[in-house]
C-alpha cells in the first residue's frame, strides 16, 4: 500500500468547511484512498473512500486530483463534534486481508 | 446500530502479571481484527482472523501474546506477562469478510496501563 503524508494539525472556526489534505504520490492505479477518523478515546470510524471519481456521503466529501497523487477530504460544515484524528490511507483493492495501515494522521480542532 | 463490544474499557495491571480482553463483533461478521495503538501513533494491526483461523499474525509478539477466536464469534487477546511497554490501546474491528470491499467497524478500545 502506498505512503500517505497529511499535515500533523489543523484548526477550523465551527461552521466552516474543513479541507484535510493527503499527498499519496505514488499511489498505484489500484488503490483507493480512504478516510477514518478517531474522536478521543474512541475507535476509528469510517468516513469514506474512493478510487478516482470525486465521492460524497452524508459525512463528508472526498476529492481526488486528477493525477490521483493527492485528494482532500472536506466536511462542508464542521461542528465541534469533528474534532477528531483524520486518517486517510491508501490500499489496494486487491489487499486480500483487508487490514488497515494508519499513518500519524491530522488533529483536526474545530473551534467555537 | 450494531456495534463492534469491548470489555473491559480500561485496565491496570502490573509488570509481570497476565492481562486478557475480550471483544464480540457484529454478529454475522466473519472477520476479526486487533490493533494495538500506541499514545499519539494510528492503530497497528496485531492479528486478524477469517472465522476461526488467523490470517495474519505477522507484528503479534508471540513470546507474550496469544489470541484466540474458537468458534469464530467473540475473541480473546492474552498478554502473559505484561510489560511496561505494552500500555497502550487495544482496539477490536470487524467486517463482514476480509478484503478491501468491506468496511471495518471498531470498538471503543481498552485502555491498558502497566505499572
Amino acid at each position: 500500500d502506498a505512503k500517505t503524508t497529511q499535515p500533523p494539525s489543523m484548526d477550523c472556526a465551527e461552521g466552516r468547511a474543513a479541507n484535510l489534505p493527503c499527498n499519496h504520490s505514488t499511489i498505484s492505479g489500484n488503490e483507493y484512498v480512504y478516510w477514518y477518523r478517531q474522536i478521543h478515546s474512541q475507535g476509528p470510524q469510517y468516513i469514506i473512500h474512493g478510487l478516482k471519481n470525486n465521492e460524497t456521503n452524508e459525512m463528508a466529501s472526498l476529492i481526488i486530483t486528477e493525477d490521483r497523487k493527492s485528494s482532500t477530504l472536506i466536511l462542508p460544515h464542521a461542528t465541534l463534534r469533528d474534532t477528531a484524528v483524520y486518517y486517510c490511507i491508501a490500499r489496494t483493492i486487491y489487499n486480500q486481508g483487508g487490514k488497515l495501515i494508519f499513518g500519524q494522521g491530522t488533529e483536526l480542532s474545530v473551534k467555537p | 446500530e450494531a456495534e463492534v463490544a469491548q470489555s473491559p474499557r480500561y485496565k491496570i495491571t502490573e509488570k509481570s502479571q497476565a492481562v486478557a480482553f475480550w471483544c464480540d463483533p457484529i454478529s454475522g461478521h466473519a472477520t476479526l481484527y486487533w490493533y494495538r495503538q500506541i499514545l499519539g501513533q494510528g492503530p497497528e494491526l496485531l492479528v486478524q482472523f477469517q472465522d476461526e483461523s488467523v490470517v495474519d499474525d505477522s507484528q503479534l509478539p508471540k513470546d507474550r501474546f496469544s489470541a484466540e477466536r474458537l468458534k469464530g464469534v467473540d475473541s480473546t487477546l492474552k498478554i502473559q506477562p505484561a510489560e511496561l511497554g505494552d500500555s497502550a490501546m487495544y482496539l477490536c474491528a470487524s467486517s463482514a469478510n476480509q478484503g478491501a470491499a468491506y468496511e471495518q467497524y471498531f470498538g471503543p478500545g481498552t485502555r491498558l496501563t502497566v505499572t
